[in-house]
């Protein structure tokens, strides 16, 4: 089956300017996350979806970050205007709606950021 | 809140060599655990799992028991190859399919 796909791969922008990352899932997966994950550290969640329903974003920084999921399917994260701290790998993971206890993650490559 | 922590990094062994990666954690109630691995130029992928105490999860010749008494989750493998080169994630499932990383531990297996 296809895996989560994710673009671009890499992307350099300069700071105070805007990026999207767009994220496709696994077909049928009710779940889309979306991950931070900074040089040296384990990945950090952002947002979490079911469906085009945002269950968690308290780790969002809301004032820059956004991110939609408006059929259900395919995902945008926007950063505006971006600070050099947000050098980063963005992943995106997807899963099925399961239970608590049963969380597998198929998660994308990954868009490397760097803000210069 | 949750928490996972993780020996460091880098890790350098001999092809055939003992793995231990130690993993330990912190949470209310009893979480799942898990072990994920990413390879160069790839995305995390799901290694192993267990759901609670004593639970051991094994794939590919790795192995991780569920130690609630110690709050451990210490990754091993009996023979590493050189294709075990990776970075190699502990995390801990919270409710609603949520996941906390620790930092990865980067394993370099040479010849």
């Amino acid at each position: 089956e296809a895996g989560v796909a994710q673009s671009p791969r890499y992307k350099i922008i300069e700071k105070r300017q805007s990026v999207a990352f767009w994220c496709n899932p696994i077909s049928g997966h009710a779940t889309l996350y979306w991950y931070q994950q900074i040089l040296g550290q384990g990945p950090k969640l952002l947002i979490q979806f079911q469906n085009n329903g945002v269950v968690d974003d308290s780790q969002l920084p809301k004032d820059r970050f956004s991110a939609e999921r408006l059929k259900g399917v395919d995902s945008t994260l926007k950063i505006q205007p971006a600070k050099l701290e947000d050098s980063a790998v963005y992943l995106c993971a997807s899963s099925l709606a399961q239970q608590a206890g049963d969380e597998k993650l198929f998660f994308g490559s990954g868009t490397q950021l760097s803000v210069l | 809140g949750d928490s996972v922590t993780q020996m460091e990094g880098p890790v350098t062994l001999s092809e055939e060599a003992f793995l231990t990666i130690n993993c330990t954690y912190t949470a209310t109630g009893y979480p799942s655990l898990f072990w994920y691995v990413q390879y160069p130029g790839e995305g995390l992928q799901l290694l192993l799992k267990a759901t609670k105490a004593d639970d051991k999860g094994s794939n590919k010749g790795f192995e991780a028991t569920y130690r609630k008494e110690t709050t451990s989750f210490h990754l091993e493998k009996g023979s590493v190859q050189v294709s075990d080169s990776a970075v190699y994630f502990c995390a801990l499932g919270g409710g609603g399919n949520k996941l906390t990383f620790g930092t990865g531990t980067q394993l370099k297996v040479e010849l």
